[in-house]
């Protein structure tokens, strides 16, 4: 069954420092999500991607945030100066169309110290 | 804004008893409804989904029915099992943009 893989699935990093989080969605879908889960908390959505552009951002996605697709396959979620408080786990998703469900990668915890 | 509510948990259940998760949404438009369910260490796994009202989502024995009247998308197994230990999540969907919105999550502990 077609999979999302996400890397790394655990990144330690210093306050203040860039991050790249790096996912390959299922080759087929159109449609790219980052998403985030504080521990023991909601999961939130952070962006949506289509078209090689932005179609949606919650408050969280602030301009520290950014995503990419420099080629055909990766979607990378960039945090350009992490702070404590983004310390989660960060989830890409892909889905063929917007009205089906996501398919979800494994996740990336991201510890900032 | 659209919004989903979930009973609160943790659940603990012994094997084979019956299992109802509640969730109610509130969303304008028609949204799909989905639940995800995430095992321990992993990431979520979409359970099943219902598109349109009236509709019963079903996938390894939980089955969920749209309810439009009451807002709701219960979450239901007649049997459970040690291995459904997990945290399950109801989600919906607007028509529009495809961004989930989701419920806190429902812990369930099924003791042998």
């Amino acid at each position: 069954e077609p999979e999302v893989t996400q890397t790394p699935s655990h990144q330690v990093t210093q306050m203040g420092q860039e991050v790249i989080l790096r996912c390959v969605p299922i080759s087929n879908h159109l449609y790219f999500y980052w998403y985030r889960q504080i521990l023991g908390q909601k999961v939130e959505f952070l962006v949506s991607f289509y078209n090689n552009e932005i179609s949606e951002k919650s408050e969280i996605f602030d301009d520290q945030f950014s995503v990419e697709r420099p080629d055909g396959s990766n979607f990378t979620l960039k945090i350009r100066s992490t702070k404590l408080e983004d310390s989660a786990m960060y989830f890409c998703a892909s889905s063929e169309t917007s009205r089906d469900g996501y398919t979800f990668g494994s996740g990336t915890r991201l510890t900032v110290v | 804004g659209n919004s989903v509510t979930q009973m609160e948990g943790p659940v603990t259940l012994s094997e084979e008893a019956f299992l109802t998760i509640n969730c109610t949404y509130t969303a304008t438009g028609y949204p799909s409804l989905f639940w995800y369910v995430q095992y321990p260490g992993e990431g979520l796994q979409l359970l099943l989904k219902a598109t349109k009202a009236d509709d019963k989502g079903s996938n390894k024995g939980f089955e969920a029915t749209y309810r439009k009247e009451t807002t709701s998308f219960h979450l239901e197994k007649g049997s459970v099992q040690v291995s459904d230990s997990a945290v399950y999540f109801c989600a919906l969907s607007s028509n529009q943009g495809g961004k989930l919105i989701f419920g806190q999550g429902t812990e369930l502990s099924v003791k042998p």
